[in-house]
């Protein structure tokens, strides 16, 4: 079957940094995609990888690697605003996206 | 300007009733998706839908019916609500069509639904 993995919930502190970690298993491989939710809010596109390696975009980057079926969001410099959820998809052969359900991330003072 | 919008934001009924939930996009995409978000946190794809095909989830059951009247419109009709039915309802759309690798989706703020 398929299956996205990924922590319920994290804890960081502010200006810290903190790597979200994700295990995909799809049928076929499209890419895999991470996005943030706030509390009561849409979730919304925060990256994008389907070669392995590092995208780096600001304060956040993204990590894959595809034989491992892996993945990890990096944010650095934490900030309060960062609390949220954070969804990892992989995106399967027929394009179709599997949700993992979300990790809860905390970032205290 | 909110580029996907869904109306409305909240909605409670009562078992057995039907109802709707509308959904606008401004951003010209032409694909437009309906997801549901239960209390798991779990998306699952409802449908999606472009001018030329609409890809149903075999496990969505028919009381659930996606209608567009145009392409920037995908509204979500319930019939027959039942107490499992209650959930926050996404809807989303994106640039690409369905089948594409980068296709970035913009949700909508979500309806919460609460069947009594």
């Amino acid at each position: 079957g398929q299956n996205i993995d990924q922590p319920t919930e994290m804890t960081a502190t502010e200006g810290a940094i903190v790597q979200i970690n994700c295990t995909y298993q799809t049928s076929g491989f499209n890419g895999l995609f991470w996005y943030q939710q706030h509390a009561g809010e849409a979730p919304t596109f925060l990256s994008y990888n389907v070669l392995d390696g590092l995208e780096e975009k600001g304060r956040f980057s993204s990590f894959l690697s595809r034989s491992k079926g892996y993945s990890y969001l990096l944010l650095k410099e934490l900030q309060m605003k960062d609390s949220a959820s954070y969804l990892c998809a992989g995106m399967d052969s027929n394009y179709q996206l599997i949700w993992g359900a979300g990790t809860k991330l905390i970032i205290k003072p | 300007d909110t580029a996907v919008s869904q109306t409305p934001k909240y909605l409670v009924t009562q078992m057995g009733n039907d109802k709707s939930i509308k959904c606008e996009q401004n951003l010209g995409h032409d694909t437009m998706y309906w997801y549901k978000q239960d209390s798991k946190k779990f998306l699952k794809i409802m449908f999606s839908y472009n001018n030329k095909e609409l890809i149903i989830n075999e496990t969505v059951p028919n009381r659930f019916s996606p209608k567009s009247p145009d392409k920037a419109h995908l509204n979500l009709h319930i019939n027959s609500l039942e107490l499992g039915d209650s959930a926050v309802y996404f809807c989303a759309s994106s640039r690409e069509g369905s089948s594409s690798g980068a296709n970035v989706l913009t949700f909508g703020a979500g309806s919460r639904l609460t069947v009594l």
